[in-house]
């Protein structure tokens, strides 16, 4: 079992509509929570991040975090096509990041 | 906007040989990571670096493998004798303060390295 799941979709949307991310986990270690976006040929860029159970609020992006279930979400609302791109989730064990396990990633279409 | 640059964009080498990925991390951060990630596959974690020394590694990144800072601007990671599986895009991150704070890694375009 990966330690962490991410449909890698392909997922397509109509502009405007909210869009919904998941990523499951196992390992209860986990603590810190990210989300990346990777556009074509480009580095993962972080968008969100999170340390605890609840929501974050950043512009149009929500991220979730349901510890207890080891489930996190990413919400863009109002998606754009700039928003077209590839949606990493990523966690970590304790304050060190950079030692992170991503998921799969799921690659997101927005068509106009 | 400061950036992580890496060099080459490309290499391409031989089964065998010698490589040195190339990165100019952000000049006020302070902690330095690489990771790869196979065509098709996920993002991995090798190695993090701080204050000249490695900070923690993963099990991919075995002796073959090797970083440095050889002056105040470049980071580098070394591949001693490459192998097919090697092949991979390799990113370059930093970081201002201890990753997992409230600070941002901030990743490189990264190199894609082609072992034939």
């Amino acid at each position: 079992q990966k330690e962490v799941e991410q449909d890698p979709g392909p997922l397509s949307v109509p502009e405007g509509a909210i869009v919904s991310l998941n990523c499951t986990y196992s390992n209860s270690a986990f603590q810190y929570f990210m989300w990346y976006r990777q556009y074509s040929r480009k580095g993962p860029e972080l968008l969100m991040y999170t340390y605890s159970s609840g929501n974050k609020e950043d512009g149009r992006f929500t991220a979730q975090v349901d510890k207890s279930s080891k489930y996190i979400s990413l919400f863009i609302r109002d998606s754009q096509p700039s928003d077209s791109a590839t949606y990493l989730c990523a966690m970590s064990k304790g304050t060190n990041a950079g030692k992170s396990t991503f998921g799969d990633g799921t690659t997101l279409t927005v068509k106009p | 906007e400061p950036e992580v640059t890496q060099t080459p964009s490309h290499q391409v080498t031989q089964m065998g040989q010698e490589v040195i990925l190339r990165c100019v991390p952000i000049s006020n951060h302070l902690y330095f990571y690489w990771y790869r990630q196979i065509l098709g596959q996920k993002v991995e974690f090798l190695v993090s670096f701080y204050n000249n020394e490695i900070s923690e590694k993963s099990e991919i990144f075995d002796d073959q493998f090797s970083v440095e800072r050889p002056d105040g601007s470049n980071f580098t990671l070394k591949i001693r004798s490459t192998k097919l599986e090697d092949s991979a895009m390799y990113f370059c991150a930093s970081s201002e303060s201890r990753a997992g704070s409230t600070d941002t890694q901030y990743f490189g375009p990264g190199t894609r390295l082609t072992v034939l």
